[in-house]
């Protein structure tokens, strides 16, 4: 079985600061792990997807997120939040025909 | 290139009225995915046909919605009949092959049931 926990639905930082968004997923076989970022009022696009390789991905915008095995975990970080990063983020998890996401947290950046 | 195809973008409808909800996935795209997402469940996935075929339907909620996708660019997800507590915004999605490609998503269509 799989799921996807994602720590805080709300995260509210100051713009210029670090951004930090948990992940965690259950997995009995290797997973492939995504984020996916929501702007208001639009549907979901891609940030960043871990499938095999390395496991620091590097995304749009900025964005990375490091895949670690030991800890079941696939944290997004960002060094410098924009105000523009203000979104709603979303984990998921697949392995062939299933997908699952994660119940999302919503991003404010302060000025 | 166009994206992922939704209609409409927003529809009203009365309790017990049928609902037709359509997608245009993206060309040449094989795989395509009918999400539901509201405040109180988050985002959650209806089902998941590839190469038109219902692979993953454990989603739906219930009788009242089918989904169908009788070709390649074309898939309808229908509630009948609507209640309130189908009010919701209803995404598709399509990705190259499978599951485990990255998905494109539409815009939505907002459903507000009366």
């Amino acid at each position: 079985a799989q799921s996807v926990t994602q720590l805080g639905s709300h995260v509210s930082v100051s713009e210029g600061a670090l951004v930090l968004l948990r992940c965690n997923y259950s997995s009995s076989v290797p997973p492939y792990l995504f984020w996916y970022v929501q702007y208001p009022n639009q549907g979901l696009q891609l940030l960043l997807k871990y499938t095999t390789g390395a496991t620091l991905v590097k995304g749009i915008n900025g964005f990375e997120a490091e895949f670690k095995k030991s800890e079941t975990s696939f944290h997004l970080t960002k060094p410098s939040a924009h105000m523009s990063d203000a979104a709603e983020y979303f984990c998921a998890v697949t392995n062939f025909n299933k997908f699952y996401f994660g119940s999302g947290t919503k991003l404010n950046v302060k000025p | 290139d166009a994206g992922v195809i939704q209609s409409p973008r927003h529809e009203v409808t009365e309790m017990g009225q049928e609902v037709t909800l359509r997608c245009k996935p993206i060309s040449g795209h094989n795989s395509l995915f009918w999400y539901r997402q509201t405040m109180m469940r988050g985002l959650e996935l209806l089902i998941y046909f590839n190469n038109n075929v219902p692979i993953d339907d454990s989603g739906m909620p219930e009788d009242r919605f089918s989904a169908k996708m009788p070709n390649a660019s074309f898939s309808t997800l229908k509630i009948q009949p609507s209640e309130p507590r189908d009010s919701a915004v209803y995404f598709c999605a399509s990705a190259p092959f499978q599951a485990t490609d990255t998905q494109y998503f539409g815009p939505g269509t907002r459903l507000t049931v009366l």
